[in-house]
Protein backbone atom coordinates (compact mmCIF):
# COMPACT_ATOMS: atom_id res chain seq x y z
CA UNK A 1 0.00 0.00 0.00
CA UNK A 2 1.33 3.36 -1.26
CA UNK A 3 1.89 6.15 1.95
CA UNK A 4 3.01 9.42 2.06
CA UNK A 5 3.51 10.81 5.76
CA UNK A 6 4.28 14.63 5.65
CA UNK A 7 5.71 16.25 8.86
CA UNK A 8 7.79 19.44 10.16
CA UNK A 9 5.15 21.61 9.70
CA UNK A 10 4.20 24.31 12.73
CA UNK A 11 4.69 27.92 13.47
CA UNK A 12 6.99 30.37 12.74
CA UNK A 13 7.45 33.81 12.44
CA UNK A 14 7.73 35.94 8.98
CA UNK A 15 11.53 35.56 7.70
CA UNK A 16 12.11 32.04 9.74
CA UNK A 17 12.35 28.68 7.89
CA UNK A 18 10.96 25.16 7.96
CA UNK A 19 11.85 21.95 6.74
CA UNK A 20 9.24 19.60 5.95
CA UNK A 21 9.58 15.83 5.09
CA UNK A 22 7.28 13.44 3.03
CA UNK A 23 8.14 10.04 4.25
CA UNK A 24 7.06 7.33 1.54
CA UNK A 25 6.45 3.38 1.71
CA UNK A 26 4.72 1.26 -0.69
CA UNK A 27 6.32 2.05 -3.79
CA UNK A 28 9.59 2.51 -5.68
CA UNK A 29 10.25 5.56 -4.59
CA UNK A 30 13.47 6.48 -6.91
CA UNK A 31 11.48 5.63 -9.84
CA UNK A 32 8.81 8.49 -9.38
CA UNK A 33 8.49 12.47 -10.29
CA UNK A 34 7.59 13.78 -6.64
CA UNK A 35 5.09 16.73 -6.01
CA UNK A 36 4.61 19.75 -3.10
CA UNK A 37 1.08 21.26 -3.51
CA UNK A 38 0.01 23.38 -0.84
CA UNK A 39 -3.50 25.05 0.44
CA UNK A 40 -4.12 27.95 1.85
CA UNK A 41 -6.83 27.15 4.78
CA UNK A 42 -9.97 27.51 3.18
CA UNK A 43 -8.49 28.21 -0.34
CA UNK A 44 -7.81 25.97 -3.39
CA UNK A 45 -5.22 23.71 -4.51
CA UNK A 46 -1.65 25.42 -5.89
CA UNK A 47 1.20 23.64 -6.77
CA UNK A 48 4.58 24.56 -5.43
CA UNK A 49 7.50 22.39 -6.56
CA UNK A 50 8.61 18.70 -8.31
CA UNK A 51 11.51 16.74 -8.40
CA UNK A 52 12.38 14.20 -10.82
CA UNK A 53 12.92 10.43 -9.59
CA UNK A 54 16.59 10.73 -9.54
CA UNK A 55 16.57 14.17 -7.75
CA UNK A 56 17.24 16.50 -10.74
CA UNK A 57 15.39 19.16 -12.24
CA UNK A 58 13.81 20.94 -9.49
CA UNK A 59 11.01 23.14 -10.51
CA UNK A 60 9.10 25.66 -8.80
CA UNK A 61 6.10 28.32 -9.03
CA UNK A 62 7.37 31.58 -9.06
CA UNK A 63 5.53 32.37 -5.58
CA UNK A 64 8.40 30.42 -3.78
CA UNK A 65 11.50 30.37 -6.33
CA UNK A 66 14.84 31.48 -4.49
CA UNK A 67 13.00 31.19 -1.03
CA UNK A 68 12.46 26.85 -1.14
CA UNK A 69 14.20 24.50 -2.13
CA UNK A 70 12.98 20.80 -2.68
CA UNK A 71 15.31 17.28 -2.24
CA UNK A 72 15.20 14.26 -1.83
CA UNK A 73 16.69 10.79 -0.29
CA UNK A 74 16.05 8.08 -2.01
CA UNK A 75 17.85 5.86 0.10
CA UNK A 76 15.61 6.78 3.04
CA UNK A 77 12.40 7.47 0.59
CA UNK A 78 12.21 10.79 1.75
CA UNK A 79 11.16 13.74 0.00
CA UNK A 80 11.94 17.49 1.06
CA UNK A 81 10.51 20.82 1.45
CA UNK A 82 13.11 23.34 2.67
CA UNK A 83 11.09 26.76 3.01
CA UNK A 84 13.36 30.09 3.35
CA UNK A 85 12.25 33.49 3.88
CA UNK A 86 8.87 32.30 5.00
CA UNK A 87 5.20 34.62 4.64
CA UNK A 88 2.48 35.03 6.19
CA UNK A 89 1.29 33.96 2.71
CA UNK A 90 2.90 30.88 2.89
CA UNK A 91 0.63 29.67 5.72
CA UNK A 92 -0.98 26.16 4.23
CA UNK A 93 -1.22 22.61 4.81
CA UNK A 94 1.46 21.38 2.58
CA UNK A 95 1.05 17.97 0.85
CA UNK A 96 3.39 15.57 -1.26
CA UNK A 97 2.17 14.38 -3.88
CA UNK A 98 3.11 10.89 -6.44
CA UNK A 99 1.74 11.16 -10.28
CA UNK A 100 1.87 8.31 -12.38
CA UNK A 101 4.68 7.74 -14.50
CA UNK A 102 2.57 8.25 -17.90
CA UNK A 103 0.67 11.51 -16.92
CA UNK A 104 1.18 14.21 -14.42
CA UNK A 105 -2.08 12.60 -12.53
CA UNK A 106 -1.66 13.20 -8.64
CA UNK A 107 -2.67 9.72 -7.55
CA UNK A 108 -1.66 9.54 -4.25
CA UNK A 109 -1.04 12.06 -1.82
CA UNK A 110 -0.37 12.41 1.96
CA UNK A 111 -2.75 13.90 3.90
CA UNK A 112 -0.90 17.33 4.85
CA UNK A 113 1.04 19.34 7.16
CA UNK A 114 0.22 22.80 8.25
CA UNK A 115 2.98 25.35 8.45
CA UNK A 116 1.63 28.92 10.02
CA UNK A 117 3.46 31.89 9.12
CA UNK A 118 2.54 34.09 12.04
CA UNK A 119 4.01 36.84 14.72
CA UNK B 1 1.14 30.35 -16.90
CA UNK B 2 -2.06 29.00 -17.66
CA UNK B 3 -4.74 30.43 -15.63
CA UNK B 4 -8.11 27.76 -15.04
CA UNK B 5 -11.40 29.52 -14.49
CA UNK B 6 -13.76 26.90 -12.61
CA UNK B 7 -17.38 27.37 -12.15
CA UNK B 8 -19.92 27.57 -10.94
CA UNK B 9 -18.16 28.90 -7.09
CA UNK B 10 -20.56 26.31 -5.27
CA UNK B 11 -23.55 24.83 -6.23
CA UNK B 12 -26.90 23.45 -4.47
CA UNK B 13 -28.95 20.46 -6.31
CA UNK B 14 -30.95 17.85 -4.94
CA UNK B 15 -30.24 14.03 -4.78
CA UNK B 16 -30.20 12.59 -8.25
CA UNK B 17 -30.11 15.63 -9.86
CA UNK B 18 -27.37 15.90 -12.80
CA UNK B 19 -25.02 18.28 -11.89
CA UNK B 20 -21.98 19.96 -14.31
CA UNK B 21 -19.22 21.88 -13.61
CA UNK B 22 -17.14 23.57 -16.29
CA UNK B 23 -13.81 24.61 -16.53
CA UNK B 24 -12.12 27.12 -19.42
CA UNK B 25 -8.21 27.29 -19.90
CA UNK B 26 -6.32 30.44 -21.07
CA UNK B 27 -4.87 28.40 -23.85
CA UNK B 28 -5.14 25.06 -25.55
CA UNK B 29 -4.30 22.54 -23.17
CA UNK B 30 -5.06 19.63 -25.82
CA UNK B 31 -6.46 16.59 -23.48
CA UNK B 32 -4.25 17.31 -20.68
CA UNK B 33 -6.69 17.77 -17.76
CA UNK B 34 -7.62 16.33 -14.63
CA UNK B 35 -10.74 16.85 -12.29
CA UNK B 36 -10.30 15.79 -8.42
CA UNK B 37 -12.72 15.31 -6.02
CA UNK B 38 -11.91 16.99 -2.27
CA UNK B 39 -14.07 16.29 1.05
CA UNK B 40 -13.35 18.24 4.24
CA UNK B 41 -10.08 17.48 6.01
CA UNK B 42 -8.92 14.88 3.59
CA UNK B 43 -6.67 14.97 0.39
CA UNK B 44 -7.53 15.06 -3.04
CA UNK B 45 -8.46 12.31 -5.07
CA UNK B 46 -8.44 12.06 -8.63
CA UNK B 47 -11.86 10.94 -10.59
CA UNK B 48 -10.97 11.65 -13.99
CA UNK B 49 -7.83 12.26 -16.25
CA UNK B 50 -7.54 12.86 -19.64
CA UNK B 51 -10.29 15.38 -19.70
CA UNK B 52 -12.73 12.33 -20.25
CA UNK B 53 -11.39 8.88 -18.61
CA UNK B 54 -12.47 7.57 -15.19
CA UNK B 55 -10.16 6.53 -12.80
CA UNK B 56 -10.24 2.98 -11.56
CA UNK B 57 -12.62 2.00 -8.90
CA UNK B 58 -14.49 5.72 -9.23
CA UNK B 59 -18.05 5.28 -9.96
CA UNK B 60 -19.11 5.73 -13.10
CA UNK B 61 -22.24 8.43 -12.52
CA UNK B 62 -19.34 10.63 -12.71
CA UNK B 63 -17.63 11.68 -16.21
CA UNK B 64 -15.55 14.57 -18.15
CA UNK B 65 -15.71 15.81 -21.65
CA UNK B 66 -14.08 18.50 -23.89
CA UNK B 67 -10.53 19.39 -25.26
CA UNK B 68 -8.28 22.57 -26.16
CA UNK B 69 -9.94 24.92 -23.72
CA UNK B 70 -13.41 23.92 -22.79
CA UNK B 71 -13.69 21.24 -20.15
CA UNK B 72 -16.90 19.81 -18.51
CA UNK B 73 -17.35 17.20 -15.35
CA UNK B 74 -20.79 15.95 -15.20
CA UNK B 75 -22.24 13.94 -12.14
CA UNK B 76 -25.33 12.55 -13.67
CA UNK B 77 -26.99 11.58 -10.45
CA UNK B 78 -25.73 13.12 -7.40
CA UNK B 79 -25.48 11.37 -4.42
CA UNK B 80 -25.21 12.26 -0.47
CA UNK B 81 -21.76 11.21 -0.53
CA UNK B 82 -20.59 13.26 -3.98
CA UNK B 83 -20.77 16.42 -0.97
CA UNK B 84 -17.11 17.92 -1.66
CA UNK B 85 -15.40 20.13 -3.61
CA UNK B 86 -14.26 19.39 -6.90
CA UNK B 87 -11.23 21.28 -8.67
CA UNK B 88 -10.14 20.92 -12.27
CA UNK B 89 -6.14 20.65 -13.18
CA UNK B 90 -4.60 21.00 -16.23
CA UNK B 91 -1.12 19.50 -16.72
CA UNK B 92 0.42 20.76 -19.99
CA UNK B 93 3.00 22.21 -18.50
CA UNK B 94 4.27 24.22 -15.86
CA UNK B 95 3.22 25.34 -13.51
CA UNK B 96 0.82 22.56 -12.89
CA UNK B 97 -2.65 24.88 -11.94
CA UNK B 98 -5.97 24.20 -10.55
CA UNK B 99 -9.23 25.79 -10.90
CA UNK B 100 -10.69 27.56 -8.25
CA UNK B 101 -12.89 25.20 -7.07
CA UNK B 102 -16.74 24.24 -6.96
CA UNK B 103 -18.13 23.25 -3.70
CA UNK B 104 -20.79 21.00 -4.26
CA UNK B 105 -23.91 20.76 -1.85
CA UNK B 106 -26.99 19.33 -1.15
CA UNK B 107 -30.42 21.35 -1.27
Amino acid sequence: EVQLVESGGGLVQPGGSLRLSCAASGFTFSSYRMHWVRQAPGKGLVWVSRINGDGSSPTYADSVKGRFTISRDNAENTLYLQMNSLRAEDTAVYHCARVRISDSSFIYWGQGTLVTVSS
Amino acid sequence: DIQMTQSPSSLSASVGDRVTITCQASQDIKKYLNWYQQKPGKAPKLLIYDASNLETGVPSRFSGSGSGTDFAFTISSLQPEDIATYYCQQYYTLPLTFGGGTKVEIK
